[in-house]
């Protein structure tokens, strides 16, 4: 598996955007990214993934940089219900997630 | 609901004395997975099973049994547990191997004394 950086923590205003960041510069050709999030030791949650092209969904936006090395999730108007650690992983899709420390959100009202 | 369940959330034992978590989905999916979560050392994967019958090793297997005779159920089984298995447990499963998404269960914090 490709391996990710990820800030250890940030904050986030109620309301406004949030802003991921994820290097993954050893990523390979058919790695995806994913990411989820954990919020207070409850089961991980899957939020989004994506190859190359940006992508939507309900909970989130994914931006990919066109050479892959690098993602950004964003959470469009982060709510305290926000407060999370999150996880952004590379890796084919198959049958084995890993995590490794991931970002700590905490969305302040 | 859609869910995976796990039972007991909370259990304290001690070294030596056979317990099983057990671990239920109602999505009829296929591959299930048992996963412990420590501190610094993040989420590692203890065995899977493609469906009914088969199962395999994950990262961290050892101390652990596993079995799949209905789809719906797959528990954990750690025969003589100790100290070192202390963590927090998830099952989570998804409609095929290979598959981006995959749904957890609650969780089980298992102290071993």
């Amino acid at each position: 598996d490709a391996k990710t950086t990820q800030p250890p923590s940030m904050d986030c205003a109620e309301g406004r955007a949030a802003n991921l960041p994820c290097n993954h510069s050893t990523i390979s050709g058919n790695e995806y990214v994913y990411w989820y999030r954990q919020i207070h030791s409850q089961g991980p949650q899957y939020i989004i993934h994506g190859l190359k092209n940006n992508e939507t969904n309900e909970m989130a936006s994914l931006i990919i940089t066109e050479d892959r090395k690098s993602s950004t999730l964003i959470l469009p108007h982060a709510t305290l219900r926000d407060t999370a650690v999150y996880y952004c992983i590379v890796r084919v899709i198959d049958y084995k997630l890993s995590f490794g420390a991931g970002t700590t959100v905490t969305v302040r009202a | 609901e859609a869910q995976v369940t796990q039972n007991p959330r909370y259990l304290i034992t001690v070294t030596g004395k056979k317990l099983t978590v057990t671990c239920s989905q109602n999505m009829n999916h296929e591959y299930m997975s048992w996963y412990r979560q420590d501190p610094g050392l993040g989420l590692r994967q203890i065995y899977y099973s493609m469906n009914v019958e088969v199962t395999d090793k994950g990262d961290v297997p050892e101390g652990y049994k596993v079995s799949r005779k209905e789809k719906r159920n797959f528990p954990l089984i750690l025969e003589s547990p100790s100290p070192n298995q202390t963590s927090l447990y998830f099952c989570a499963s998804s409609p095929r191997v290979q598959s981006y998404e995959q749904y957890f269960g609650p969780g089980t914090r298992l102290t071993v004394t």
